[in-house]
């Protein structure tokens, strides 16, 4: 199993407030991800990051910010939630090989999510 | 468009039988394709990874078959157990880019009934 840990794992909080969503991994993966994904449809990347302080907005538009201060630590933060953020937030990290070309092949490994209910 | 199709959208099965999920893609270029286990509530798990020369990747009961010419793959699970319960998720990785574009199929949801 994967280590990968997200936390926490269920949210549920009021229109307006600020959240902070935390994922770390202890494998020394160089690449992280967030995903979000609602129920029976598919992952939508939202944020990316090659190393520390290497920052991309992914495929799908989010208000979401995150950081990379740290190689083990990708936190996801909204400045203010609302309803429309409802959804599951999945953290994802990835190895690069070891030419340090990335590649398309590199396995993907997944928190377990959090499930975020704005009210 | 780039695209992941899956089917069944959901299957019951009992437990023992053997079932096939499918998948389609229009993914182009095509660089590898994955199978993923996703438990309710929980993040997915990778089950096999084929590229394009590989027509069948093994794991336990879990066999995943591609054909880049119809741009099709399935995944055959045997025997099937009450764990088996879960979404499969068919991936799909495109080679233009040095981010390896994932493309993601909705799930396919198992159930396994006693």
């Amino acid at each position: 199993e994967a280590d990968i840990y997200q936390t926490p794992r269920y949210l549920v909080i009021g229109t307006g407030k600020k959240i902070t969503l935390e994922c770390s991994q202890t494998m020394g993966h160089d690449k992280m991800y967030w995903y979000q994904q609602d129920p029976g449809m598919e992952l939508h990347l939202i944020h990316y990051s090659y190393g520390v302080n290497s920052t991309e907005k992914g495929d799908l538009s989010s208000e979401s910010t995150v950081s990379r201060i740290r190689t083990e630590h990708f936190p996801l933060t909204l400045e203010s939630a609302r309803p429309s953020h409802t959804s599951q937030y999945l953290c994802a990290s990835s190895e690069v090989s070891a030419s340090g070309r990335i590649t398309s092949t590199d396995t993907q490994y997944f928190g377990p999510g959090t499930r975020l209910t704005v009210l | 468009k780039n695209q992941v199709e899956q089917s069944p959208q959901s299957l019951i099965i009992l437990e023992g039988k053997n079932c096939t999920l499918q998948c389609n893609y229009t993914v182009s270029p095509f660089s590898n394709l994955r199978w993923y286990k996703q438990d309710t509530g929980r993040g997915p798990v990778s089950l096999t990874i084929m590229t394009f020369s590989e027509n069948t990747k093994s794991n336990g009961r879990y066999t995943a078959t591609l054909d880049a010419d119809t741009k099709q793959s399935s995944l055959h699970i045997t025997a099937s157990q009450l764990s088996d319960s879960a979404s499969y998720i068919c991936v799909v990785s495109d080679r233009g880019s040095t981010l390896g574009r994932l493309y993601f199929g909705r799930g396919t949801q198992l159930t396994v009934w006693p």
